[in-house]
């Protein structure tokens, strides 16, 4: 079946616009994460929606960072006034729900360069 | 302290050889633990999950050991296909929901 996907795949923007970033999960998937993985970093978690829960904002860096799930499956990252150091991949991940031994699948990623 | 620790490598073998990679991780609350790969400039893939007991899957063993807060993963007959970045993942468990943290991962070449 299908598999995660993310678009753009790759996105150059200016500093100071903003970005769109959009996530579809594994049809059934109730559980969905934003990670970013800067060059040479590790994966760094972003924030986490369960089915209709409120979303853990925990990770996002800053109140630039904002991300919603509509209806339960799409999910769009936005990065608004987006500044240099934002330049990553963005991830997304869906796992069947928010069991602690779910699989989370990963999505290809957009790269996000911002000049 | 990073909250998951892993020697970065390069791990350079030959094939055939046995590696191992290992893993601290800081926070004695988490609940669960994984090994994914990486390959480069793509996404991470489940490599497999470690339990307690310890598991193995083929060539591949992890480790858990929670008293020390340490994981290990052990790759027998190592491929030339094996070569990729292996990231040590915990999931902390926030009782709102789950939040992996990722090491940095290990690079692991593998060759002739």
């Amino acid at each position: 079946g299908a598999g995660v996907s993310q678009s753009p795949s790759n996105k150059v923007t200016e500093k100071g616009k903003d970005v769109e970033l959009r996530c579809d999960p594994i049809s059934g998937h109730t559980a969905l994460y934003w990670y970013r993985q800067s060059l040479g970093q590790g994966l760094e978690f972003l924030i986490y929606f369960q089915g209709n829960s409120a979303p853990d904002k925990s990770g996002l860096p800053s109140d630039r960072f904002s991300a919603e799930r509509t209806g339960g499956s799409v999910s769009t990252l936005t990065i608004q006034r987006t500044q240099q150091e934002d330049s990553a991949v963005y991830l997304c991940a869906s796992s069947k729900d928010g069991g602690s031994y779910n699989e989370q699948f990963f999505g290809p990623g957009t790269r996000l360069t911002v000049l | 302290r990073k909250e998951v620790e892993q020697d970065p490598g390069p791990f350079n073998v030959p094939e055939g050889a046995t590696v191992a990679f290992n893993c601290t991780y800081s926070n004695s609350a988490s609940q669960s633990f994984f090994w994914y790969r990486q390959d480069c400039r793509k996404e991470p893939k489940l490599l497999m999950s470690v339990y307690s007991s310890g598991n193995e899957d083929g060539r591949f063993t992890a480790q858990l050991n929670r008293a020390s807060q340490y994981i290990s993963l052990l790759i027998r007959d190592s491929k030339l296909s094996d070569s990729a970045t292996y990231l040590c993942v915990v999931n902390g468990f926030t009782g709102g929901g789950n939040k992996l943290t990722f090491g940095t991962g290990t690079q692991l070449k593998v060759e002739l």
